[in-house]
């Protein structure tokens, strides 16, 4: 079945250092990609997303293209802040119109000042 | 204005209770969602309605029931509350999807159960 693996965490990094948490997919056809982040105490909120190949899905900072030919929705960040840590959800969901989504296991995101 | 909330926000209770989970989206959505989020953070989907129609129920203990009065509310009814229960569970809703794209879900504040 449908499946979204992502880099294991805790990932800690300084204020203004680079961010990369790495997702990749396994799903028949062509999915729609997504990116939830989750502050602490609080629901899952959209941060981006991609429907389809070669797609650049960005918000407040955060990027990630659709890969297909790697089956990657890599997050990336040039310069994160203390505000940013959270927990990141990568996410594909079928264009079956169910719905459904598929969630990675989440990567803790720490930064310090 | 809250666009999916939910009550309560921490519920603690015995093994072997019954207790109910409200959801309501004041987005105008047509599709709601169960998801169940365990202690390692990992979140599962457990129920989908659309307009009140269940359109996925995925592998979930028939102790667990959903209902969606209408398409604005879908509670989760949970009967005979077991240890492995506690975690936390998030509402969520999302528009119709437009031909091939499948829309943003919007997710509620969560509940977090503790079964002692």
């Amino acid at each position: 079945g449908d499946s979204v693996t992502q880099m294991e965490g805790p990932v800690t990094l300084s204020e203004e250092a680079f961010l990369t948490i790495n997702c990749t997919y396994t799903a028949t056809g062509y999915p729609s990609l997504f990116w939830y982040v989750q502050y602490p105490g609080e629901g899952l909120q959209l941060l981006l997303k991609a429907t389809k190949a070669d797609d650049k899905g960005s918000n407040k900072g955060f990027e990630a293209t659709y890969r297909k030919e790697t089956t990657s929705f890599h997050l990336e960040k040039g310069s994160v802040q203390v505000s940013d840590s959270a927990v990141y959800f990568c996410a594909l969901t079928q264009s079956s119109n169910t719905g459904k989504l598929i969630f990675g296991q989440g990567t803790t995101l720490q930064v310090k000042p | 204005d809250t666009a999916v909330s939910q009550t309560p926000k921490y519920l603690v209770t015995q093994m072997g209770n019954d207790k109910s989970i409200k959801c309501e989206q004041n987005l105008g959505h047509d599709t709601m969602y169960w998801y169940k989020q365990d202690s390692k953070k990992f979140l599962k989907i457990m129920f989908s309605y659309n307009n009140k129609e269940l359109i996925i129920n995925e592998t979930v203990p028939n102790r667990f029931s959903p209902k969606s009065p209408d398409k604005a509310h879908l509670n989760l009814h949970i009967n005979s509350l077991e240890l492995g229960d506690s975690a936390v569970y998030f509402c969520a809703s999302s528009p119709p999807a437009s031909g091939t794209i499948t829309d943003t879900q919007y997710f509620g504040p969560g509940t977090r159960l503790t079964v002692l």
